[in-house]
């Protein structure tokens, strides 16, 4: 079964300090990409997604993700982190067509120190 | 336009009960997506709907069922209701099924007592 890895469950920075975090999937195959961010209060949003092109996707408020086919990989990254981004994030993956379910990590919750 | 609206917001149950559910998806969008959110464990997917038809189920016992009426709103529902189902319950909508990417609603907190 397709499963999807966050390496990271609980990661506490400095206002400034540069983010990555690790997200791993779990099949050969055709693969869509996302990262969604929950803040505190708030609902699931939609930080950035691939489908297919240019590996390095830029998605809202300065996040950006890498695809990396042969290490199954699609980290998060941002270069300078800010109070705001204090959050839970979660790496999906849906596999193979666009007609199947998405499946989730089970999350990062990221604690931004001012 | 409005987002992915889900009623009730809080729900306090006891054991034993059953419960609904209720998702009304983004206008326009015909497939809805139910999921079970804990600490620890994430998201699990339930099951997505897509033209009234269930396309996908996850692994979760018989007691939870969904359907989706004509005019894409989802209900899900719990039966025979355990403390371990106490949980947020997301529903999430998209133009079509699965991979271009879902908007949620703010989810309907169950506590199961």
């Amino acid at each position: 079964a397709q499963s999807v890895s966050q390496h990271n469950h609980h990661v506490i920075l400095s206002e400034a300090a540069s983010l990555e975090l690790g997200c791993n999937y779990s099949y050969g195959g055709t693969v869509n990409l996302f990262w969604y961010v929950q803040y505190p209060g708030q609902h699931l949003q939609l930080l950035l997604k691939y489908f297919s092109g240019d590996p390095l996707v830029k998605g809202i408020k300065g996040f950006e993700a890498e695809f990396i086919k042969s290490k199954f990989s699609f980290n998060l990254r941002k270069p300078s982190v800010q109070w705001s981004d204090t959050a839970e994030y979660f790496c999906a993956v849906n596999v193979g067509h666009r007609d199947d379910k998405i499946i989730f990590g089970k999350g990062t919750r990221l604690h931004i120190l001012p | 336009k409005a987002g992915v609206t889900q009623t009730p917001r809080y729900l306090i149950k006891t054991r034993g009960q059953q419960v609904t559910l209720s998702c009304s998806p983004i206008s326009g969008h015909r497939s809805v997506s139910w999921y079970q959110q804990t600490p620890g464990q994430g998201l699990q997917f339930l099951f997505e709907y897509f033209s009234e038809t269930q396309r996908n189920k996850g692994n979760f016992p018989g007691r939870f069922s969904g359907r989706q009426f004509s005019n894409s709103r989802s209900e899900m529902n719990v039966s025979t209701l355990e403390l371990g189902d106490s949980a947020l319950y997301l529903c999430a909508s998209s133009l079509s099924q699965g991979g271009y990417g879902y908007t949620f609603g703010s989810g309907t907190r169950l506590t199961v007592v």
